[in-house]
């Protein structure tokens, strides 16, 4: 597709479930991040890969929150055990990786909400 | 530790200018500015790498200031298209995409 797709986007889930939301990046693109955003407040960064390897996940919550990119290409952030903290929209970015300007290409999100 | 942006909010009419900051605690090595619109994705703008250099968007540029770990994006002229909120993001040298972000400046253009 032209741009970064995120599904679902919307997930209303029980406490206790577990979720898991996909990233379908540019085609093309080596890096992909994971980063979620409360309402009212910036990104803030989870996770990222380039390619299929997870680089650095330093901002990842807990062992309950997850993410892998087996093939360098599509991502999945998995979340166990939901809790109602868990509750923020999950946004996917991806860029071309590399010494390049930068940008990062941000996808429509995927709106958690934990009952 | 996430930079800090003022003001929270602004308010302009068009063809106003404005100065939205951006500081840091730490050394910067880059500054990146982003714009959300409500319900959308955040939208790049443009990224600093070095000390003083200014760099442009449409009638929306920006500076870098090293010293005074600072950044800080103008917007010249508005247009009613610019009310967003605006990010700015810091980041390490070697992930330019791992990045933090201020809370955001709020900004609304009216006719």
């Amino acid at each position: 597709g032209a741009g970064v797709s995120q599904s679902p986007r919307y997930k209303v889930t029980k406490r206790g479930q577990d979720v898991a939301l996909r990233c379908d990046p540019i085609s093309g693109h080596v890096s992909l991040y994971w980063y979620r955003q409360a309402l009212g407040q910036g990104p803030e960064f989870l996770t990222y890969f380039n390619y299929e390897a997870q680089q650095d996940k330093s901002g990842l919550p807990n062992d309950r929150f997850s993410a892998e990119r087996p093939e360098g290409s599509i991502s999945t952030l998995t979340i166990q055990r939901t809790e109602q903290r868990d509750s923020a929209m999950y946004r996917c970015a991806s860029s071309f990786g590399g010494g390049n300007t930068g940008e990062l290409f941000f996808g429509e999100g995927s709106r958690l909400t934990v009952l | 530790q996430q930079p800090v942006q003022s003001p929270q909010a602004v308010i302009l009419r068009e063809g106003e200018d404005a100065v939205i900051n951006c500081s840091s605690s730490k050394a910067l090595y880059s500054v990146h500015w982003y714009r959300q619109k409500h319900g959308e994705a955040p939208v790049f703008l443009m990224i600093l790498l070095k000390g003083g250099e200014q760099k442009g968007h449409e009638k929306i540029s920006a500076s870098f200031n090293e010293k005074k770990q600072q950044s800080s994006l103008y917007l010249t002229a508005s247009q009613l298209s610019y009310s967003g909120t605006y990010f700015c993001g810091t980041g390490p040298t070697d992930s330019w995409g791992k990045l933090q972000f201020g809370a955001g400046t709020q900004v609304v253009v009216t006719p």
